[in-house]
């Protein structure tokens, strides 16, 4: 069972450069998330796509684009990095967005020089 | 004032200790859920509760609406059980609030 898969599991940027972190589910889930995770913060929500073809803003979504490719997979872009955006990113996803658990990938700790 | 608040922060242990974590939240909620996140990072869904309790295996979730509490007992905690325990709440809005985790490590 993969369940929810993001790559890379680690990177390096420069100040400036762009990159795509991917993640792609195989539980037909209709909702995906994306969160970063910094130390003593709980976990803040990008964005979200409650279903394919939607996205929204979450907690924090300066500085970063999504996309829904398609009902598996949800993309989020760092156009210019920064290094506030040192962070370790989890993606997520859930039948709906309502009161159901969210499943998690093991995350991509990404690192901003 | 954060939303949802955890304690301890962080809990050390011996083997066979009985464990509770606690969450206390100031939201109107419709549910709660407990993750455990495992030392490599990985994030795993643990309870989805509303009211009452719920038990699986050694580990056993609690909530109090009336009261916005919840507590996460782990029962003969094993060094296995080391890990950081996340509180998150589901308003009435359909994103979860997170709170900051409960770093757990139980030693033999």
């Amino acid at each position: 069972n993969a369940g929810v898969t993001q790559t890379p599991k680690f990177q390096v940027l420069k100040t400036g450069q762009s990159m795509t972190l991917q993640c792609a589910q195989d539980m037909n889930h209709n909702s995906m998330y994306w969160y970063r995770q910094d130390p003593g913060m709980g976990l803040r929500l990008i964005y979200y796509s409650a279903s394919e073809g939607t996205t929204d803003k979450g907690e924090v979504p300066n500085g970063y684009n999504v996309s829904r490719l398609n009902k598996r997979e949800f993309s989020l872009r760092l156009e210019s990095a920064a290094p506030s955006q040192t962070s370790v990113y989890f993606c997520a996803s859930s039948e709906i967005t309502v009161n159901q658990p969210q499943h998690f990938g093991d995350g991509t700790r990404l690192s901003i020089l | 004032k954060n939303e949802v608040e955890q304690s301890p922060q962080n809990l050390t242990a011996q083997e066979g200790e009985f464990i509770t974590i606690n969450c206390s939240y100031s939201v109107g909620i419709s549910a709660l859920h407990w993750l455990q996140q495992h030392p490599g990072g990985g994030i795993v869904s643990l309870f989805m509760l509303s009211s009452g309790k719920k038990k699986h295996g050694r580990l056993i979730a609690t909530i109090n609406i009336q009261e916005k509490h919840s507590s996460l007992h782990i029962t003969a905690s094993h060094p296995r059980d080391s890990a950081v325990y996340i509180c998150a709440v589901s308003p009435r809005t359909d994103k979860l609030i997170f709170g900051t985790g409960t770093r757990l490590q139980v030693f033999p």
